[in-house]
């Protein structure tokens, strides 16, 4: 079974400071994709970053990179230079290998940024 | 550039009734999801449809069914409505860019059954 471990319920971070939000994950696959979403409060689930299993590197999208440790099955999202519009919720998600897989999300990070 | 559209935004029913949601993915997206996400939880997978055939099923109950036409737009059709049934219910729809690949949410639809 596929599965997702997001284990911070809330975080606070400093604005213009850096934030990790923890992901781990659990599969016998060795092929997957991983994910990560914000929801802000308004509901929509907006795409951040993808990083492939057999990537070679870390996933970097803008201020958002992704921490991935294979051996470790941890994916963590770094945000760097928080802003006050990062305030939302988080949710790591993994995709199995085959076209059509469900994606499985984890139950999320909600994260505050402080002015 | 276009998103995943989802219709209608917000939907109120009573129990028992039927509902229906719609949702148009990206243009040339090969893949359409259906996931429900109850208050303060994370979204549950229901539905999938890779190229108009339905590839993948997660815990969609039996009264709930759902297809995509050959539009390439899906509808989830809801019928015997519960109190349980109300949630946010998103669409989304994958694309493949080489190696990588992204899904695209919907704004969703919030139904809320009284």
């Amino acid at each position: 079974a596929q599965k997702i471990t997001q284990t911070q319920p809330g975080m606070f971070v400093q604005e213009k400071e850096a934030v990790t939000l923890d992901c781990t994950y659990d599969t016998s696959d060795p092929s997957y994709g991983l994910f990560w979403y914000k929801q802000p409060s308004s509901g929509e689930m907006i795409f951040l970053i993808y990083q492939g299993s057999y990537d070679q590197q870390n996933a970097t999208e803008g201020r958002y990179s992704l921490n991935f440790q294979k051996a470790r099955k941890s994916a963590n999202l770094v945000i760097s230079a928080s802003q006050l519009g990062d305030s939302a919720m988080y949710f790591c998600a993994m995709r199995p290998p085959g076209t059509g897989n469900q994606f499985y999300f984890g139950t999320g990070t909600s994260l505050t940024v402080i002015p | 550039a276009a998103g995943v559209i989802q219709s209608p935004r917000h939907l109120i029913k009573e129990k028992r009734e039927t509902a229906t949601l719609k949702c148009y993915p990206i243009p040339r997206h090969d893949t359409v999801y259906w996931y429900q996400q109850g208050p303060g939880q994370d979204p549950q997978f229901l539905i999938s449809f890779y190229e108009k055939m339905q590839s993948d099923k997660g815990s969609i109950p039996d009264r709930f069914s759902a297809q995509q036409f050959s539009d390439y737009h899906s509808e989830l059709n809801m019928s015997s409505l519960e109190l349980g049934d109300s949630a946010l219910y998103f669409c989304a729809s994958r694309v493949l860019q080489g190696v990588s690949e992204k899904l695209f949410f919907g704004s969703g639809t919030q139904l809320s059954v009284l």
